[in-house]
């Protein structure tokens, strides 16, 4: 059974512009969750989707953005790009809400 | 609000030793526990997780935690460590209402890093 798939791998993007990071979950898990890594920050809680609605989001300014497809993959939106915004951003599905959290490889965001 | 705490930011150990890997929480409501082990340039990998039942869970590979409600505590240890065990290691906490509806969020400790040594 295939995993948590996010891509890209990496995208380099300079400050101002827009990124968008795109995960698929795993199949028949219904929930999508955003994280990002910062280096000094840790692992902090971006959003949370289920059944194509934000459930639950994090202290994040509303630059930080997503949706969930029909499909149940999801897209994860940064508008007006800081350098801050570099880190790592890993994508969590589960079964339930609140269910185990499985983790794709994340997409590492550098902004020049 | 709830937030954990992970004692050590770096564990240095010897192969074959034992180690512990301290974590506690904050929380007045009832807790999902997990550890989550991170590999150079990887994503999060799930070793265990505490929802309900035994107070004590183990991971396929000989890491085992324990669940201790009255000191608010979710330490993982493994008796005897191997080299590929090296990585980053991530507690993390998930809540329920009094209704039990899920946050959906985990709010993660800072991390440990553990480096095994020959």
């Amino acid at each position: 059974e295939a995993g948590v798939t996010q891509s890209p791998t990496h995208l380099i993007k300079t400050r101002g512009q827009q990124a968008t990071l795109r995960c698929s979950p795993i199949s028949g898990h219904t929930s999508v969750y955003w994280y990002q890594q910062a280096l000094g920050l840790g692992l902090q809680f971006l959003l949370w989707y289920d059944e194509g609605e934000e459930r639950n989001r994090g202290n994040f300014p509303p630059r930080f953005s997503g949706r969930q497809f029909p499909n149940y993959s999801s897209e994860l939106n940064v508008n007006a790009l800081e350098l801050e915004d570099s880190a790592l951003y890993l994508c969590a599905s589960s079964f339930d809400p609140g269910d185990t959290q499985y983790f794709g490889p994340g997409t590492r965001l550098t902004v020049l | 609000a709830q937030s954990v705490t992970q004692l050590d930011s770096q564990v240095p150990v010897f192969e074959e030793a034992p180690v512990e890997l301290r974590c506690n929480y904050s929380s007045s409501v009832s807790v999902y526990l997990f550890w989550y082990v991170q590999y150079p340039n990887q994503g999060l990998q799930l070793l265990l997780k505490y929802l309900s039942g035994s107070t004590l869970v183990e991971s396929i590979n000989g890491f085992e935690a324990e669940f201790n409600k009255s000191q608010t505590s979710f330490h993982l240890r493994k008796p005897s460590v191997h080299i590929s065990d090296t990585a980053e290691y991530f507690c993390a906490v998930s809540l329920a209402n009094a209704g039990g509806t899920s946050y959906g969020k985990l709010t993660f400790g800072q991390g440990t890093i553990l480096t095994v040594h020959p």
